[in-house]
């Protein structure tokens, strides 16, 4: 079985200070690794995805992923943040020749202005 | 265009009553999945649509789970005899392909609430 743990439900950083967000997967096969970002009321939108072609992920909005297999992780970072990036996030694996998500827990982000 | 809708968008049901929850995927999309989200978790896959085919259905907590997509577009997911653990927000999510890292987009969700 696979899955996947997200560290820290909540994380709360300054607008303009870096986004860091924890994801540790368990697999034993070459997942592939999405990060999906849910806005409240709205429903989830990929930010980025790892298909086993480069280890860094750059996304939408400024995000980017590294894959680290040594690790098992999958964090997802941000330079900067801003006000509109107040949302949850949620890092999810698909098995190699499956296709349903398994999703971890969420992180919720609040950004201070 | 347009993306996945869902319908309703809120549902309040009592205790034992029957609902249904319908998903309109994007246009042309072969794969049409069925996500649970309960209150602070994440989503946990249901069910899944290869066109009208229903090609997995492991993650249907019981038997009064059941969805269906005859004609391998629009998906009605129903539950029968609601119960206060069926409370959750239900998301619907189509593909383009059947891959394994195609892309899912996701509708904006029903919020059922059984009293």
């Amino acid at each position: 079985a696979q899955s996947v743990t997200q560290l820290g439900s909540h994380v709360s950083v300054s607008e303009g200070a870096l986004v860091l967000l924890r994801c540790n997967y368990s697999s034993s096969v070459p997942p592939y690794l999405f990060w999906y970002v849910q806005y409240p009321n709205q429903g989830l939108q990929l930010l980025l995805k790892y298909t086993s072609a480069a280890t860094l992920v750059k996304g939408i909005n400024d995000f980017e992923a590294e894959f680290k297999k040594s690790e098992t992780s999958f964090h997802l970072t941000k330079p900067s943040a801003h006000m509109s990036d107040a949302a949850e996030y949620f890092c999810a694996v698909v098995k190699a020749a499956g296709n349903k998500l398994t999703f971890g827990g969420g992180t919720r982000v609040l950004v201070k202005p | 265009g347009a993306g996945v809708s869902q319908s309703p968008r809120y549902k309040v049901a009592k205790r034992g009553q029957d609902v249904a929850l319908r998903c309109d995927p994007i246009s042309g999309h072969v794969s049409l999945f069925w996500y649970q989200q309960a209150l602070g978790q994440g989503p946990e896959f249901l069910t899944y649509f290869q066109n009208e085919a229903q090609l997995d259905k492991s993650g249907l907590p019981s038997d009064r789970f059941f969805a269906e997509r005859p004609e391998g577009s629009v998906s009605t997911l129903k539950i029968q005899r609601t119960q206060q653990e069926d409370s959750a927000v239900y998301l619907c999510a189509s593909s383009s392909g059947t891959g394994d890292y195609n892309e899912q987009f996701f509708g904006p969700g029903t919020r059922l609430t059984v009293l």
